[in-house]
Order: structure tokens, then C-alpha cells, then sequence
């Protein structure tokens, strides 16, 4: 079946500092993949998104690589900001149908 | 335009009690979706509505939970008798009927305490 894991927070960072959240999935077919953004008292986001292999999603200053081989898609940042801090959740999606989420990783970032 | 609104936005009943919880999805939004996300853990489905009809409910986690969309406009989700477990939040999401070109929107949220 679908599954999704991510690494467990949370994650406390200084600010500008790099930011890897690990995330990795088991699929029947051939998925997109997400990630999901949730900021104190606000919904689900999307930050961004890839639809097939070696597909790299960007917002922001956020990254992803759709790594079929690995089946990975880890989320990457360079410089992070306190305005980052949220809960950033990995999810997959088949046919565009449901979608399947990670656990959630919350990024804590100090000034 | 109006995005997802849930409400309400946090619930505290008793083990026992009854709760519904309402979506109202953005107009002319074919698709509405639940999900929750339970003790801190994966955001899992619950249910999809095409318009007023329930075009999957496998993520139902039980007969205590009753999806209703009347008129293919907003949903509530009722859970009655409430238990301990089903405390967690509980999220909304609509789409249009072309998924794939407009994405989805997920709503705030209603964080349901059971006591």
C-alpha cells in the first residue's frame, strides 16, 4: 500500500542555518509528491510539489527532488528564517485522489 | 475568494456526548475531503465527497462517525458517542473538479478534545 515516513522533530535551528527533513515513501504506482506547510493557527499549505521522477519542486527557498530510486523526497533549505518555524508535513498523492501524509516534522527556528 | 472554513475551530466534549463538526468548502468546489490527524501522527483520510455523494469512505474509522454533504455545498462530520481516541484535528479540504491543474485547499482546522 501507499505509506509515507518522515524524520520526527522537532527540528531546532539557529537562524540561517541549513535545513534537511528526511522523507521517504513506499507506492503501488506512480505518485506525486508533496510537501505541506502548517503555520501556528492557519491550515494546511502547499509549499510545493513534484509529479514525476527527478522532478524538483521550489518555493520560497525551499527545495525537493523526487528520487524514485531512493524513494525519497527530502525537503531542503538553505538559510532558514524564524518565519519558517511550522509543522511541514511530506504527502503523496496517486491519480490525484487522496493524499497520504507523513507524521509531520516541526521546525523550531531561534533568531 | 473565500478559502475552506471549518468550525468551529476547537471542541471539548465529554466521553459520550455528540459532536459535529461542519466544512464549508470553497463555491463551486465539486470535491470535499476529510482528514485527521490523531495524537500528534500521520494526517490520515477519513472521506471524499463528489458534490453530495460519497465517493470513498474507507478512511471511516468506525459506525460512530456519519459524513453528510447536503446539496453538494457544505459537509458536517458527526461523531456520536465520542471517545478519548477520536481527540485529534480534524481538517477539510475542497478542490474543483480538474484536480490536477487547481490543486486543493485545506482548511484551519477543528481541534476535537474528548474528555
Amino acid at each position: 500500500g501507499n505509506s509515507v515516513t518522515q524524520m520526527e522533530g522537532p527540528v531546532t535551528l539557529s537562524e540561517e542555518a541549513f535545513l534537511t527533513i528526511n522523507c521517504t515513501y513506499t507506492a503501488t504506482g506512480y505518485p506525486s509528491l508533496f510537501w505541506y506547510v502548517q503555520y501556528p493557527g492557519e491550515g494546511l499549505q502547499l509549499l510545493l510539489k513534484a509529479t514525476k521522477a527527478d522532478d524538483k519542486g521550489s518555493n520560497k527557498g525551499f527545495e525537493a527532488t523526487y528520487r524514485k530510486e531512493t524513494t525519497s523526497f527530502h525537503l531542503e533549505k538553505g538559510s532558514v528564517q524564524v518565519s519558517d518555524s511550522a509543522v511541514y508535513f511530506c504527502a503523496l498523492n496517486e491519480n490525484f485522489n487522496k493524499f497520504y501524509f507523513g507524521s509531520g516534522t516541526k521546525l523550531n527556528v531561534k533568531p | 475568494e473565500a478559502g475552506v472554513t471549518q468550525f468551529p475551530s476547537h471542541s471539548v466534549i465529554e466521553k459520550g456526548q455528540t459532536v459535529t463538526l461542519r466544512c464549508d468548502p470553497i463555491s463551486g468546489h465539486d470535491n470535499l475531503y476529510w482528514y485527521r490527524r490523531v495524537m500528534g501522527k500521520e494526517i490520515k483520510f477519513l472521506l471524499h465527497f463528489v458534490k453530495e455523494s460519497k465517493q470513498d469512505e474507507s478512511g471511516m474509522p468506525n459506525n460512530r462517525f456519519l459524513a453528510e454533504r447536503t446539496g453538494g455545498t457544505y459537509s458536517t462530520l458527526k461523531v456520536q458517542p465520542a471517545e478519548l481516541e477520536d481527540s485529534g484535528v480534524y481538517f477539510c479540504a475542497s478542490s474543483p473538479r480538474d484536480r490536477v491543474l487547481y490543486g486543493y485547499t485545506f482548511g484551519s482546522g477543528t481541534r476535537l478534545t474528548v474528555v
